[in-house]
C-alpha cells in the first residue's frame, strides 16, 4: 500500500524558515516524480513544486520561486521542502503527492501537515 | 499564475447527471492531454478520479467520466448519489513548466 506521511509543520513567524519532510513507503520511491501541493484554510488547491525522480528537473510556482527549495533523498525514500522567507499567505496545509507518470497527475496524497505563519 | 476557471458551485438531484467545466488556455488545457480531476471531502486529502483527460484509476466508479474540447475540460458525474457531494478540482500542466489547479467546484446533491 502506498503511504505518504508528511511532517515538520508548525507555527513560524513571518520571515522565518521551516523544512517539511515526506516519508514514502509501499512503492519504489526512486522511480516516481513527486510534488508539494498546498491548501490555505477554506481555499482551493495550489500546486507548489515538482521534482523529477532523477532529481535533474525541478519546477516551482511563481508564488514560491526563490524562497522554497524542493529536494529528495532516494536512499531514504524521502521528499523535502525547505521554506524560507515565509509570509502570512504561505499559511496552509501542505500535501506531499506522487506523480502517477501519465499526465502529471497526483495519484496518491499524504494526509498533509499544517504550516501557520503568524506573529 | 492564474488558476483554471471552474464554476464555484453546481447542484443536482439523485440519479441525475451533472457536468463541471474547467477552462484554461492553449498553453495548458488546450495544449496538452495532461488534465486530471480530484474529489475532496471536508477535512480530507483530495483523491484522484480522472487522469489524462478521460482515464479512470482502478477503483473509481464508472459514473465519473472526463472529456476535453478546445481549451475546456469537463468532468461528468452520472447517476448522482448523495456520496458524490464534495469539492472537485481540475489540474493541468502548463507550458511554462508548471502545474495549475482550477479554483474548485462545490457539488451539492439536492
Amino acid at each position: 500500500e502506498v503511504q505518504l506521511v508528511e511532517s515538520g509543520g508548525g507555527l513560524v513567524q513571518p520571515g522565518g524558515s521551516l523544512r517539511l519532510s515526506c516519508a514514502a513507503s509501499g512503492f519504489t520511491f526512486s522511480s516516481y516524480s513527486m510534488n508539494w501541493v498546498r491548501q490555505a484554510p477554506g481555499k482551493g488547491l495550489e500546486w507548489v513544486s515538482y521534482i523529477q525522480n532523477s532529481i535533474t528537473t525541478k519546477y516551482y510556482a511563481d508564488s514560491v520561486k526563490g524562497r522554497f527549495t524542493i529536494s529528495r533523498d532516494n536512499a531514504k525514500n524521502s521528499l523535502y521542502l525547505q521554506m524560507n522567507s515565509l509570509r502570512d499567505e504561505d499559511t496552509a496545509i501542505y500535501y506531499c503527492t506522487r506523480d502517477g507518470g501519465y499526465s502529471y497527475e497526483h495519484d496518491h496524497w499524504g494526509q498533509g501537515t499544517l504550516v501557520t505563519v503568524s506573529s | 499564475q492564474s488558476a483554471l476557471t471552474q464554476p464555484a458551485s453546481v447542484s443536482g438531484s439523485p440519479g441525475q447527471s451533472i457536468t463541471i467545466s474547467c477552462t484554461g488556455t492553449s498553453s495548458d488545457v488546450g495544449g496538452y492531454n495532461f488534465v486530471s480531476w480530484y474529489q475532496q471531502y471536508p477535512g480530507k486529502a483530495p483523491k484522484l478520479i480522472i487522469y489524462e483527460v478521460s482515464s479512470r484509476p482502478s477503483g473509481v466508479s464508472n459514473r465519473f467520466s472526463g472529456s476535453k474540447s478546445g481549451n475546456t475540460a469537463s468532468l461528468t458525474i452520472s447517476g448522482l448519489q448523495a456520496e458524490d457531494e464534495a469539492d472537485y478540482y481540475c489540474n493541468s500542466y502548463r507550458s511554462s513548466s508548471t502545474l495549475v489547479f482550477g479554483g474548485g467546484t462545490k457539488l451539492t446533491v439536492l
